[in-house]
């Protein structure tokens, strides 16, 4: 049982290039969540899914385009990069929100 | 939105209990308090979860007064590999606030041996 996973681990990107951060579930999740994560920092929320076909923003959701056309993907596109959006990256899921979450191993975005 | 307010930081020493407060003035009725561990470059890991009063498991305690506007984590005799950042975080299957799981800032806890 995978849990969440994303990919890449790590990627490098130039100003104004775009790219898709992917997350997928394998336990049929109705919550799927984006965080961001600065050194030193606690976690942003950027934005969320109640269920396929439903997003919504969160904290700090400039910037960066969700979709959810399955249970199990839920991507993170990011449209033009800013050297702002240097940071980790976490996917999440639970069953229902509010409920015990479950995060993927993150992915490190660097933005020259 | 439930806004959570942590201490930053504790040092603790090895074999020692650590408790950590969770201030959370405007609590919703139908929110939950839930509990998360991160090690560094790691996602935050689910530690414990409660409504109101007390709840226990392999790993912790949480406690929660009758008011419900704050929540203290108890770690029983803490290990080198308990040093982290732990979250505490306000919301619930229910409520509005179920929809953004919004994170304080963390304690940073230190075990010292």
């Amino acid at each position: 049982n995978a849990g969440v996973t994303q990919t890449p681990k790590f990627q490098v990107l130039k100003t104004g290039q775009s790219m898709t951060l992917q997350c997928a579930q394998d336990m049929n999740h109705e919550y799927m969540s984006w965080y961001r994560q600065d050194p030193g920092m606690g976690l942003r929320l950027i934005h969320y899914s109640v269920g396929a076909g439903i997003t919504d923003q969160g904290e700090v959701p400039n910037g960066y385009n969700v979709s959810r056309s399955t249970t199990e993907d839920f991507p993170l596109r990011l449209l033009s990069a800013a050297p702002s959006q240097t940071s980790v990256y976490f996917c999440a899921s639970s069953s229902r929100g509010g409920e015990k979450l479950f995060f993927g191993s993150g992915t490190q975005l660097s933005v020259l | 939105l439930a806004k959570t307010t942590q201490p930053i930081s504790m040092d603790s020493y090895e074999g020692q209990e650590v408790n950590i407060t969770c201030s959370h003035n405007n609590i919703a009725t139908n929110d939950y308090i839930t509990w998360y561990q991160q090690f560094p470059s790691q996602g935050p890991r689910f530690i414990i979860q409660g409504y109101k009063t007390k709840v226990t498991n392999e790993v912790a305690s949480l406690f929660i007064p009758a008011d419900r506007k704050s929540s203290t984590l108890s770690l029983p005799r803490v290990s080198l590999s308990d040093t982290a950042v732990y979250y505490c975080l306000v919301g619930g299957p229910y409520s509005g606030s179920a929809r953004q799981l919004t994170f304080g800032s963390g304690t940073q806890l230190t075990v010292l041996p």
